[in-house]
């Protein structure tokens, strides 16, 4: 079937350090795949996107890029901010089929000055 | 202003009160749906429409009931609410076509408690 895995948090980083939330995915075909931001108190957010392998997505600094070899959609920024403070949410949608989407279970991520 | 709007954004309830969390978009989307966020359980999706009159049950149907008479309109419906619904409700919306492959547009979230 379809899924979506992503690392367990929380985690907590301080200001300026690098970052990577891992995020792989179970999907015949070639699905589309999202990064989605919840700040706290507000819903999400589509932060990027990428809809082919090879393809990187990029906003905020951050970027993730289509893995299709490794099945993987890993989400970078060498520069946390304090700002960058949510919880993120990998996604994948499955043309054809329903147009489904599938989401992993999100990472909390806290930035400390 | 392309937008998904809920209401309400809070609701405190007693179990058995009959609710309508109301979700309407301003887009044209053919497809919208329904998730409920809970902690250490991400988000789970409840029902969704593909298009008018044309609905599907999610991950977790039960105790909710919806319907899609009108393309802008998916209202989420608790028929007899109990305390486990108790949760974070976010309706959602996005283009649905056989190759559409852009992303769901998200309402800014309806948080409920059943007493």
């Amino acid at each position: 079937g379809n899924s979506v895995t992503q690392m367990e948090g929380p985690v907590t980083l301080s200001e300026e350090a690098f970052l990577t939330i891992n995020c792989t995915y179970t999907a015949t075909g070639y699905p589309s795949l999202f990064w989605y931001v919840q700040y706290p108190g507000e819903g999400l957010q589509l932060l990027l996107k990428a809809t082919k392998a090879d393809d990187k997505g990029s906003n905020k600094g951050f970027e993730a890029t289509y893995r299709k070899e490794t099945t993987s959609f890993h989400l970078e920024k060498g520069s946390v901010q304090v700002s960058d403070s949510a919880v993120y949410f990998c996604a994948l949608r499955k043309p054809y089929t329903g147009n489904q989407f599938y989401f992993g279970t999100g990472t909390s991520l806290t930035v400390i000055p | 202003e392309a937008q998904v709007t809920q209401n309400p954004r809070y609701l405190i309830t007693v179990t058995g009160k009959k609710l309508t969390v109301t979700c309407s978009q301003n887009m044209n989307h053919e497809y919208m749906s329904w998730y409920r966020q809970d902690p250490g359980l991400g988000l789970r999706q409840i029902y969704y429409s593909m298009n008018v009159e044309v609905t599907d049950k999610g991950d977790v149907p039960e105790g909710y009931k919806v319907s899609r008479k009108e393309k802008r309109n998916f209202p989420l419906i608790l028929e007899s609410p109990s305390p486990n619904q108790t949760s974070l409700y976010f309706c959602a919306s996005t283009r649905a076509g056989e190759s559409y492959t852009g992303e769901l547009f998200f309402g800014e979230g309806s948080r409920l408690t059943v007493l």
